[in-house]
């Protein structure tokens, strides 16, 4: 599988946007880069995904990179909640692709 | 949006007894299952991946006889720790992909299941 690269972690100002960097320089062409993220003792929780164009939802945004090879997930306005392990994972199209996670980040929020 | 639950959300049991864990996708129909396991102050480690109807497939390391998996249904898969030891004590967590449109390329988690061997 193709890996990823984040920072260990990130403090942000709640209210404030937050950008998660995320590089992917060995991307393959079909794969999808998702992102997750997990609160303490909880599961994983679905944020959003994408493959070539910007994506946009309810909850971030995704940009990525005219090559591929990096991305940037976008909380518009963070708040306390946010504050979590955020995990940009690669992930093949296919019944047997696998979501491989490695350390993420880990977003800290300031009142 | 797409709803995987797990019973129990948490266990204790004695050494040596087996404990079952339940994961049920309940507004769709989950073609493929996976079975995570995540120990403190560490990252979700993948453990096996099943189909629905057939046999799971167990990563590297991974003692397929100690951790059962059974995926009986389109939305419910089992798994149980045999012969538990206090070392099998951690945070597992299942997730679940289907064929639904709109999810298909989506892989959704349960809350996880805390067992505590003792």
């Amino acid at each position: 599988d193709a890996k990823t690269t984040q920072p260990n972690s990130m403090e942000s100002n709640e209210e404030e946007p937050v950008h998660l960097p995320c590089n992917h320089s060995t991307i393959s062409g079909t794969d999808y880069i998702h992102w997750y993220r997990q609160l303490p003792s909880q599961g994983p929780e679905y944020v959003i995904h994408g493959l070539t164009s910007n994506v946009n939802n309810r909850m971030a945004s995704l940009a990525i990179a005219e090559d591929r090879k990096s991305s940037t997930l976008i909380l518009h306005r963070a708040t306390l909640r946010d504050a979590a392990v955020y995990y940009c994972i690669l992930r093949a199209t296919g019944a047997n692709s696998k979501l491989t996670f490695g350390k993420g980040i880990t977003l800290s929020v300031r009142p | 949006g797409a709803v995987v639950s797990q019973h129990p959300s948490r266990v204790i049991c004695k050494s040596g007894t087996s404990v079952k864990i339940e994961c049920r996708s309940l507004d769709f129909q989950a073609t493929t299952m996976f079975w995570y396991r995540q120990f403190p102050k560490q990252s979700l480690m993948l453990m096996a991946t099943s189909n629905e109807g057939s046999k799971a497939t167990y990563e590297q390391g991974v003692e397929k006889d100690k951790f059962l998996i059974n995926h009986a249904s389109l939305t419910l898969s089992t798994l149980t720790v045999t012969s538990a030891h206090p070392e099998d004590s951690s945070f597992y967590i299942c997730s679940a992909r289907g064929g639904l449109a709109g999810v298909k390329e989506t892989q959704y988690f349960g809350p996880g299941t805390r067992l505590l061997v003792l």
